[in-house]
């Protein structure tokens, strides 16, 4: 079966801090994966995506992902986070029909 | 860029009434999907919404309750009828494509409409 799995319904960093959020994935062809964000009120806007190639994706607002295929995984990550980065954060994967992870809210400590 | 609006961008309704929600795209698009977003929940695809023909359905919704028109490659209406307090969500628009526009097996997603069933 498809699925998105994201393992943290939470996470709290501090400004400045770096960040990971996790994804793993179960999909039957060669999957296309997509990190989104949601802030409060929002629709969702599209941070980048993985269809082939260099496995190390940049997006905008300085993320960037890296797909594991051995480990069936997505992994968001960013240097240094900015407190406006807090935020509603979603993996999803597929072709027209897409699965979502079940999101991990980001909190910013200042 | 292209831009993708939805309206109303909330509502409160009364059950047994039914509410229809607009997508608006200001360019023409290849594919039109609707999500639901239910409370604190992640989001499910609804439906993809055909230009000219039915739109096609995923496994638990029915176009009963909620049907979808497309009637160009650039808006879209979605129904949620005879309401439930069940159907309180937000309820998301996303297109796809064409290239130079959207970029193809990409979805952009629209602002959403927040609905309130009471």
């Amino acid at each position: 079966a498809q699925s998105v799995t994201q393992p943290d319904i939470h996470i709290t960093v501090s400004e400045g801090a770096s960040l990971e959020l996790r994804c793993n994935y179960s999909y039957g062809a060669t999957p296309y994966l997509f990190w989104y964000v949601q802030s409060p009120g929002q629709g969702l806007q599209l941070l980048l995506k993985y269809f082939s190639g260099d496995t190390l994706v940049q997006g905008i607002k300085g993320f960037e992902a890296e797909f594991k295929r051995s480990q069936s995984s997505f992994n968001l990550r960013k240097p240094s986070v900015h407190w406006s980065d807090a935020a509603e954060y979603f993996c999803a994967v597929g072709r027209g029909k897409l699965i979502f992870g079940q999101g991990t809210e980001l909190s910013v400590k200042p | 860029s292209a831009v993708i609006s939805q309206k109303p961008s909330r509502d409160i309704c009364q059950r047994g009434t039914s509410l229809t929600i607009q997508c608006q795209v200001d360019s023409q698009v290849t594919m039109m999907f609707w999500y639901r977003q239910q409370p604190g929940q992640s989001l499910t695809l609804i439906a993809t919404a055909n230009q000219g023909s039915e739109a096609t359905y995923e496994s638990g919704f029915v176009i009963d309750k909620f049907p979808i028109s497309r009637p160009n490659l650039t808006f879209s209406t979605l129904t949620v009828s005879n309401m439930s307090p069940e159907d309180s969500s937000i309820y998301l628009c996303s297109v796809e494509g064409p290239r130079g526009v959207f970029s193809t097996d990409t979805q952009y997603f629209g602002p959403g409409t927040r609905l309130t069933v009471l």
